[in-house]
């Protein structure tokens, strides 16, 4: 079966400092990769997406970026981190581009 | 553009109660539509889905049917329990995206023993 990794589980950090987040997807080949923030009281934001190694999609303008080094890790990071970053970051991923999307536990993420 | 509207929330109702939660959408072609869940401090759960016209979508005693003339897809069940406390989302997928999901709001259900 698949499984979805997300770590850390939470996150506490200045501002202007760097940030990684690493999602891992096992138990399927070449999937199609997410990742989402959810701010307080602002739902689910896309942010990135990859259909492949070395292919990243951008949603929205940011100071985050994205990276697929392997098949199935996807990794989000920041060289300064903002307050506006906090949120809980979720990743996913999907079989097809059009199917349903499994998402991992998320991070939870705090600036200050 | 590609959108959906959830009922604002929160909902508060007494366990055994009727749930709905409704859910209407704006999309190009023939979208496939979603409803997630997630519980507190937790990711998101896929729910049910409806990938055509009519579809109805169940899992766990919740249902929503794919209304394509209401463009509709409203979450019901008959007889909510405590354990049913989550934050519950309705999504499309648009047959003409690069597969990305578009999240209604969110609609928080909290139910009382």
């Amino acid at each position: 079966s698949q499984t979805i990794h997300q770590w850390p589980a939470t996150l506490v950090q200045p501002v202007g400092s760097p940030l990684s987040l690493e999602c891992t997807v096992e138990g399927t080949s070449n999937p199609n990769l997410y990742w989402y923030r959810q701010a307080a009281g602002r739902g689910l934001q896309l942010l990135f997406y990859s259909i492949g190694i070395g292919q990243i999609s951008s949603e929205v303008p940011q100071n985050l970026s994205a990276s697929r080094p392997q098949d199935r890790q996807f990794i989000l990071s920041s060289k300064k981190l903002l307050l506006s970053d906090s949120g809980f970051y979720l990743c996913a991923w999907s079989v097809r581009v059009s199917g349903e999307q499994f998402f991992g536990p998320g991070t939870r993420l705090t600036v200050l | 553009g590609n959108s959906v509207t959830q009922m604002e929330g929160p909902v508060t109702l007494s366990e055994e109660a009727f749930l709905t939660i409704n859910c209407t959408y704006t999309a190009t072609g023939y979208p496939s539509l979603f409803w997630y869940v997630q519980y507190p401090g937790e990711g998101l759960q896929l729910l049910l889905k409806a990938t055509k016209a009519d579809d109805k979508g169940s899992n766990k005693g919740f249902e929503a049917t794919y209304r394509k003339e209401t463009t509709s897809f409203h979450l019901e069940k008959g007889s909510v329990q405590v354990s049913d406390s989550a934050v519950y989302f309705c999504a499309l997928i648009s047959g003409g995206s690069q597969g990305n999901l578009i999240f209604g709001k969110g609609t928080k259900l909290s139910v009382k023993p």
